[in-house]
């Protein structure tokens, strides 16, 4: 089992429609990362959570920290949103810096 | 705009021989970390340099070796290559954790 699981693997949205993507991990963490990468590899971070609830325009992120468990919102999805979305946590201590990712979920939206 | 590059962008190489990447992150940055992503897989741990010595290391052979400098570049050296270490090459530097990712070089070996 990977440490870091993100569901689901694909999704495929209409524009407009609000998009969930979910993310578990099995370790003790320090911070998690939520980060886009579009075709071509460019990974850009979005959100880097320790606890609670983030915004940034039309993305949210929330993790529970308890139930090791983060997810990633997006409202009124555009077509511009189609990357993969990616998931990683960072340990802490001597891991500072040091991420293990998630398998990303590939986001289509459809105009 | 990360401010972190990576050089080259694409590279070809044939199994046995040796392949030197380049990462130049933003000043101050003091961590950089290397991941390998191969196709459909999200990015693996390969080492962390801070302060240009070898900071953690992922499940890699000592065939992949790095180098940090002092002007916040650094370099991921891969000797005797593989047909399965084909794949995205990126690096990321981190500042009050933060992370800022590189756009990767594609490493094909034949």
């Amino acid at each position: 089992k990977n440490e870091v699981e993100q569901s689901p693997q694909n999704l495929t949205a209409q524009e407009g429609e609000f998009i969930t993507i979910n993310c578990s991990y099995s370790v003790g963490i320090s911070a998690l990362h939520w980060l886009q990468q579009h075709p071509g590899g460019g990974i850009v971070s979005l959100f880097m959570l320790s606890s609670g609830k983030k915004k940034h325009g039309r993305l949210i992120a929330t993790i529970n920290i308890q139930e090791k468990h983060s997810s990633l919102h997006i409202t009124a999805s555009h077509p511009r949103d189609s990357a993969v979305y990616i998931c990683a946590v960072e340990a802490g201590g001597t891991s500072y810096g040091k991420l293990t990712f998630g398998q990303g979920t590939i986001l289509t939206v459809h105009p | 705009e990360t401010g972190v590059t990576q050089s080259p962008t694409h590279l070809i190489k044939t199994r046995g021989q040796q392949v030197t990447l380049r990462c130049s992150s933003q000043s101050g940055h003091n961590t950089v970390s290397w991941y390998q992503q191969a196709l459909g897989q999200g990015p693996q741990f390969i080492f962390q340099y801070y302060r240009e010595e070898e900071n953690g290391r992922g499940n890699f052979p000592p065939r992949f070796s790095g180098l940090q400098f002092p002007n916040y570049s650094s370099e991921l050296n891969v000797n005797a290559l593989e047909l399965d270490d084909s794949a995205l090459y990126l690096c990321a530097s981190s500042k009050q954790g933060q992370q800022y990712f590189g756009p990767g070089t594609r490493l094909t070996v034949t």
